[in-house]
């Protein structure tokens, strides 16, 4: 069965400091992922997602992630953090042979500090 | 308004009873799914449904039953709650091959 591993559960930066926030997923076959955030008290939202062609990607608000496919990670980062990017992020695994179901990481939350 | 909209937003509960939680869309997506949220667990799918006459279950089904009335319709039973079942449970909805999928605010269970 899939799996996805998110190996800091919690990351506290300051402001302004660059984060780096790790994920590896185990499927060995082609695969989309993406990362979703959730901020205090709200649902889930896309952050970004890799379904083919560049293995960089990047979202509207700064951050990116690389698709690795030798090492079966999806790195999320970015170069200079808001106290408004304190919130828990998720990365997330579709297979596309089953179904397309997702697989979540088990989250890391973000805290960023002034 | 909200694209998927989830009731109730919160509840308390006493165990043995039986609790409906229910999410609606108006985003036209055929699939709805239904996760719950525990701390360091991540989102765990617990029924999916692709159109109004596919219901499948997900990973952690047991002690929950689903029903899609209508496209736009699906709702989460749990028939005897226990308090193991107190968590944060989400809504979300997608459409085609891409899965991106769109999620609820939602619903904060706790079982006494």
């Amino acid at each position: 069965a899939q799996s996805v591993t998110q190996l800091d559960s919690q990351v506290p930066v300051f402001e302004e400091a660059p984060v780096e926030l790790r994920c590896n997923y185990s499927s060995s076959v082609s695969v989309y992922l993406f990362w979703y955030v959730q901020y205090p008290n709200q649902g889930l939202q896309l952050l970004l997602k890799y379904l083919s062609g560049s293995t960089l990607v990047e979202s509207i608000n700064g951050f990116e992630a690389e698709f690795n496919k030798s090492q079966t990670s999806f790195h999320l980062r970015k170069p200079s953090v808001h106290i408004s990017d304190t919130a828990e992020y998720f990365c997330a695994v579709s297979e596309r042979a089953a179904g397309n179901k997702l697989t979540f990481g088990g989250g890391t939350r973000v805290l960023v500090k002034p | 308004d909200a694209d998927v909209t989830q009731t109730p937003r919160n509840r308390i509960t006493k165990t043995g009873k039986r609790i409906m939680l229910e999410c609606s869309q108006t985003k036209g997506h055929d699939r709805m799914y239904w996760y719950r949220q525990d701390p360091g667990l991540g989102l765990r799918l617990i029924y999916y449904s692709f159109d109004v006459k596919d219901i499948n279950k997900g990973e952690i089904s047991d002690g929950y039953s689903v029903s899609r009335q209508a496209q736009a319709k699906f709702s989460l039973s749990l028939e005897s709650a226990i308090p193991n079942q107190t968590a944060l449970y989400f809504c979300a909805t997608s459409v085609g091959y891409l899965n991106e999928q769109f999620f609820g605010p939602g619903t904060r269970l706790t079982v006494l």
